[in-house]
């Protein structure tokens, strides 16, 4: 796989435990945040998104919640399994604007 | 569906070198982008197309150029590589500008020696 993801800050969880990567964003101005997962030797792919004007949004086993005061996001994987390993980005979306900045990555670790 | 294809899967260049990195999508989005990744660091943006026949700058365009060839082709040119673009290149594309549900592509590892 590629040699990205080298220095990475790492999470390390039993199968079955929940885990919670944290992301802190840059700028006040943002509309949308955005996860993705990065597996090995493939590009991202999205798992989920928040608009600015929520706290928390649900998916399938995962759950978004955005704290604007203190501009952290985190995503919380519930009944974390082997198949979750891979490197989770944060992301946002500047308001009026095309571009998506995306955080440097957590590597997320499970242990069977 | 294929959705976002990205030839070649590696290439190997010698400094000032050119090459054409392709991108293709099969899901009628308006919208392409081309990223690179380093160790550590999260994608940057080099240029994106928000329609066909458009394309933009994004955060780091130096040394690339872009062509948006139809709606569903975009391609990446290197015209003299330096060691400085070893990275892997991603593609992604988007329903509309700036959508924040992006669909990536599997990447291109890129050498300059």
């Amino acid at each position: 796989g590629e040699s990205v993801g080298l220095h990475l800050p790492t999470l390390s969880v039993q199968e079955g435990d929940n885990s919670i990567i944290n992301c802190a964003y840059s700028n006040s101005a943002s509309d949308y945040f955005i996860w993705y997962k990065q597996e090995s030797g493939k590009g991202p792919q999205f798992i989920i998104d928040i608009r600015s004007n929520m706290d928390k949004r649900q998916g399938q086993r995962v759950t978004v919640l955005l704290n604007k005061t203190v501009k952290h996001l985190s995503l919380q994987i519930a009944a974390t399994q082997p198949g979750d390993s891979a490197v989770y980005f944060c992301a946002e979306k500047v308001t009026g604007g095309f571009k998506t900045i995306f955080g440097a990555g957590t590597r997320l670790f499970v242990k069977a | 569906n294929a959705g976002v294809t990205q030839t070649p899967k590696f290439q190997v260049l010698k400094t000032g070198q050119s090459m054409t990195l392709q991108c293709a999508q099969d899901m009628n989005h308006n919208s392409m982008y081309w990223y690179r990744q380093d160790p550590g660091m999260g994608l940057r943006l080099i240029y994106y197309s928000a329609s066909e026949g458009t394309t933009d700058k994004g955060e780091v365009p130096n040394g690339y150029n872009v062509s948006r060839l139809n709606k569903r082709e975009f391609s990446l040119r290197l015209e003299s590589a330096a060691p400085s673009q070893t990275s892997v290149y991603f593609c992604a594309s988007s329903e509309r500008r700036g959508s924040y549900e992006q669909y990536f592509g599997p990447g291109t590892r890129l050498t300059v020696t």
